[in-house]
This record gives structure tokens, C-alpha cells and sequence, in this order.
């Protein structure tokens, strides 16, 4: 059964400090890795998705990577700023029964707080 | 706009009872899902469904039931068999193939 694990649990930055978050997966037999955003009290808003023949994707001021060998995926966040204080979730897709639909299992979040 | 609507936004159970959460997407994805956040958690997928009149089960399935009788709607019935219904659930969909879930506002079920 797939497990992931993101760490740290909590991280809080002054601003303008650039940022790593870690996320951790058991199974490398996978379709892809998802990082979404959530604020509090809101759905997911999905950052980046790195397919599992890729090895990173960027997008502004986020770099996220994949070792699928390793099960690890680290975001990158350059620059922060107080808009980028949120929970942060790493998803891992995995195939749905032999079928072409994937299923994600999701780590427990990183909550970011960049402080002014 | 294309998008995902859930509702209601807060919802509130008492013993005993059945409710239902409703989602329904206008983006034409094939697939569907349906997952639970609890505090300081990640997401749990509860069902999912690929194709109208069809749904599997996820993780956590017991004590919720589904149905997928049109492709733009999947229905989360909570019912009074689920012990510890308090959650934040929250629906998905996406296209067929390998790409992004895309995500609803969520609903708030507490017990009353």
C-alpha cells in the first residue's frame, strides 16, 4: 500500500527566504506526483504535476522535482512572500485497477507561514 | 466558467441520520471522486467513479454510499453508519488519462 510522508509538519519563514519542502513516497510504481495549495477552509489548488517520465517542472517561482527510484519529490519555493502562507500537499498518483485512471494518496500537508 | 460546485458549504447531522452532499462539475471529466480531510491530515479517498453508472471503492468507503446516474454529478450520501462522520469532504474530477484532479470549495459535515 502506498504511504507518503511530507516533512516538515510545519515551517515558518521570514520573507524573501528561499524554501524546500519534502515529500516521501513507498511505492515507485507510480503515473505521476501532484503538489497542491490549500487555504484554510478551501479545496485544493493543484501547483504542478510531474509525470513519472519527467524529472522536474516549473512554474514562476516553484520548482518541483521527482527520483522516482529514491521516492522522494521535493517544491521549491524561491523568493517567499506572505501570499504563500498555506498548507502545502504532495499527492502521488497511482493506476486505479488496471485501468487508465489514476488514484492519488495524499501526505499529511506542510503548513507555510511567511511572516513580513 | 468551467468548474466544480459542491454543496452546501456547512452541513449539519444528527443522530441517526442520512445526508446527502452534493458536487457537480461542467468541465466534461470522465472521472470523479470523492475524498475526507481531517485536521491535520491529508485527503482519504472515500469512492471514485471513471464512467456514468459506474463507481469503485476507495479507502474509507464504509459508511458512505454513491451514485453517478449523470456524468456531470456524483451524489456522497453520508449515512447514520458512519460513526465519525466530522469532516471536511471534498469532491474531485478529472479528465481520462494522466492528468490533475481538479477540486471543488469542499463541505463542512459536523454532528449536531
Amino acid at each position: 500500500k502506498q504511504e507518503v510522508t511530507q516533512i516538515p509538519a510545519a515551517l515558518s519563514v521570514p520573507e524573501g527566504e528561499n524554501l524546500v519542502l519534502n515529500c516521501s513516497f513507498t511505492d515507485s510504481a507510480i503515473y505521476n506526483l501532484q503538489w497542491f495549495r490549500q487555504d484554510p477552509g478551501k479545496g485544493l489548488t493543484s501547483l504542478l504535476l510531474i509525470q513519472s517520465s519527467q524529472r522536474e517542472q516549473t512554474s514562476g517561482r516553484l520548482n518541483a522535482s521527482l527520483d522516482k527510484s529514491s521516492g522522494r519529490s521535493t517544491l521549491y519555493i524561491a523568493a517567499s512572500q506572505p501570499g504563500d502562507s498555506a498548507t502545502y500537499l504532495c499527492a502521488v498518483g497511482t493506476n486505479a485497477g488496471g485501468t487508465s485512471y489514476g488514484k492519488l494518496t495524499f501526505g499529511q500537508g506542510t503548513i507555510l507561514t511567511v511572516h513580513p | 466558467d468551467g468548474g466544480i460546485t459542491q454543496s452546501p458549504k456547512y452541513l449539519f447531522r444528527k443522530e441517526g441520520q442520512n445526508v446527502t452532499l452534493s458536487c457537480e462539475q461542467n468541465l466534461n471529466h470522465d472521472a470523479m471522486y470523492w475524498y475526507r480531510q481531517d485536521p491535520g491530515q491529508g485527503l482519504r479517498l472515500i469512492y471514485y467513479s471513471q464512467i456514468v453508472n459506474d463507481f469503485q471503492k476507495g479507502d474509507i468507503a464504509e459508511g458512505y454510499s454513491v451514485s453517478r446516474e449523470k456524468k456531470e454529478s456524483f451524489p456522497l450520501t453520508v449515512t447514520s453508519a458512519q460513526k465519525n462522520p466530522t469532516a471536511f469532504y471534498l469532491c474531485a474530477s478529472s479528465p481520462e488519462g494522466n492528468q490533475p484532479q481538479h477540486f471543488g470549495d469542499g463541505t463542512r459535515l459536523s454532528i449536531l
